[in-house]
């Protein structure tokens, strides 16, 4: 059983476009990490997100921390190429260890 | 400051081979990992470990041991590879598994394949 669900799993879009990718559990988050993974590389960490409500932006990222704590959403404004990549939710649930989503495999077409 | 580094990159084996992979790190953390990665199935821990001298098993642990004889080493063997262990495999490492200081880093990965 995957505690956490992220959808869609794939997305392909043109440069310029928005988009939301999302991460969800019926459980709640103690906290909640985005990564994004490369081709070839290991994943590295965008954000972490402890708050229900928090929102948090990294340049055009926008991250949003469900207020009841079982959700989380990933938005991209005007994406570029290099925005590409597989975008991974990670997060602990009550009585479970922390646990990686399957995934977003997002591509972004020039 | 090399972060985490992973040996080898690349391997192929036999079934029914044996091998150790290698993870250091150079960030004095106490925490290690090691996941595997296969397509549409995302990150599954192996094993971890808190501490030298310490592991515990994670998620998929069945034919796979690991030793953390040193802090900053995690060694993940195979006995007796299977076809079934080709994977990308990941070592991590984090100073915490609490609330933001629980940021894992990575290394870059070692593609197994097993014939």
């Amino acid at each position: 059983t995957q505690l956490l669900e992220q959808s869609p799993q794939f997305l392909s879009i043109q440069e310029g476009e928005n988009l939301t990718v999302y991460c969800n559990s019926s459980s709640v988050f103690s906290s909640l990490q985005w990564y994004r993974q490369e081709p070839g590389e290991g994943p590295v960490l965008l954000v972490t997100v402890v708050t229900g409500g928090e929102v948090k932006k990294l340049k055009r990222l926008t991250f949003q921390f469900g207020d009841a704590r079982k959700d989380s959403s990933l938005h991209i404004t005007a994406a570029q190429p290099g925005d590409t990549g597989l975008y991974l939710c990670r997060g602990r649930t009550s009585g479970s260890r922390l646990t990686f989503g399957e995934g977003t495999q997002l591509t972004v077409n020039p | 400051n090399a972060g985490v580094t992973q040996t080898p990159k690349f391997r192929v084996l036999k079934t029914g081979q044996s091998m150790t992979l290698l993870c250091a790190q150079d960030m004095n953390h106490e925490y290690m990992y090691w996941y595997r990665q296969d397509p549409g199935m995302g990150l599954r821990l192996i094993h971890y470990s808190v501490g030298e001298g310490t592991t515990a098993k994670g998620e998929v642990p069945d034919g796979y041991n690991v030793s953390r004889l040193k802090k900053q080493n995690f060694l993940l063997g195979l006995e007796s590879a299977a076809p079934s262990q080709t994977s990308v495999y990941f070592c991590a490492s984090s100073y915490s598994t609490l609330g933001r200081r629980n940021e894992q880093f990575f290394g870059p990965g070692t593609r197994l394949t097993v014939l």
